[in-house]
């Protein structure tokens, strides 16, 4: 298992258009996260999965953004008429449960997609 | 609404010294804090964490302090190393993780 990959590494897309991501955990992490990291600040929560299940959307995750993760493995990511707003790093990490704990390691991040909206 | 935050945007340290990053936040029910590092170009990886429940938590070179009367957490790096040069982001979990805006860590040689 080389760790949680993420696709495509940079997207350009022009204002209005449909892009999707695609993230695939380790493979025996349970849960799956999506963030968003603009320039200057930390990674921004926007929704996670446990298994298939989305248990939580951020209130950033506007109706334009919506994930999957159908098989509980691989998620997508999809942002709908693209604004230039939406310009940023788009984060996707795993974890075998919370993620916390005196044996847990926290979140395993992929390198992450960055998307530029012109 | 930012919980986590991390006031110094970068820090400066000679190598061989103690480099110690600072993080607050405002959420009393925040149950796990962590550091994480990051690369250029790559996601964030995970450094070091802490129980709330704890005030300090060793790993080699790191120590993590929980203040949690203050709501405050740093990182300490003794001795620091030019390997360490990085953006180190704190987080606090209470059920989805929290982020700060992070700080990034230059250590000369």
């Amino acid at each position: 298992d080389t760790g949680v990959s993420q696709d495509p590494r940079h997207k350009i897309t022009k204002r209005g258009q449909n892009v999707t991501f695609r993230c695939d955990p380790i493979s025996e992490h349970n849960r799956l996260y999506w963030y968003r990291q603009t320039l200057g600040q930390g990674p921004e929560f926007l929704t996670y999965f446990q298994n298939e299940a989305q248990l939580e959307k951020s209130r950033l995750l506007s109706d334009r953004f919506s994930a999957e993760r159908p098989k509980g493995s691989f998620s997508t990511l999809e942002i709908q008429r693209t604004e230039q707003g939406d310009s940023a790093m788009y984060l996707c990490a795993s974890s075998l449960g919370p993620g916390t704990g005196p044996l847990a390691g926290g979140y395993t991040f992929g390198s992450g997609t960055r998307l530029t909206v012109v | 609404d930012q919980q986590v935050k991390q006031n110094s945007p970068s820090l400066s340290v000679q190598e061989g010294r103690i480099s110690i990053l600072n993080c607050d936040y405002t959420n009393s029910m925040f149950d796990y804090f962590l550091w994480y590092k990051k690369y250029p170009a790559e996601g964030p990886t995970f450094l070091i964490s802490i129980s709330s429940i704890k005030d300090k938590n060793e790993d080699g070179r790191f120590t993590v302090f929980l203040n949690k009367s203050a709501k405050h957490l740093s990182l300490h790096i003794v001795p620091s190393q030019p390997g360490d040069s990085a953006v180190y982001f704190c987080a606090a979990s209470g059920g989805d993780m929290r982020f700060g805006a992070g700080t990034r860590l230059t250590v000369k040689p």
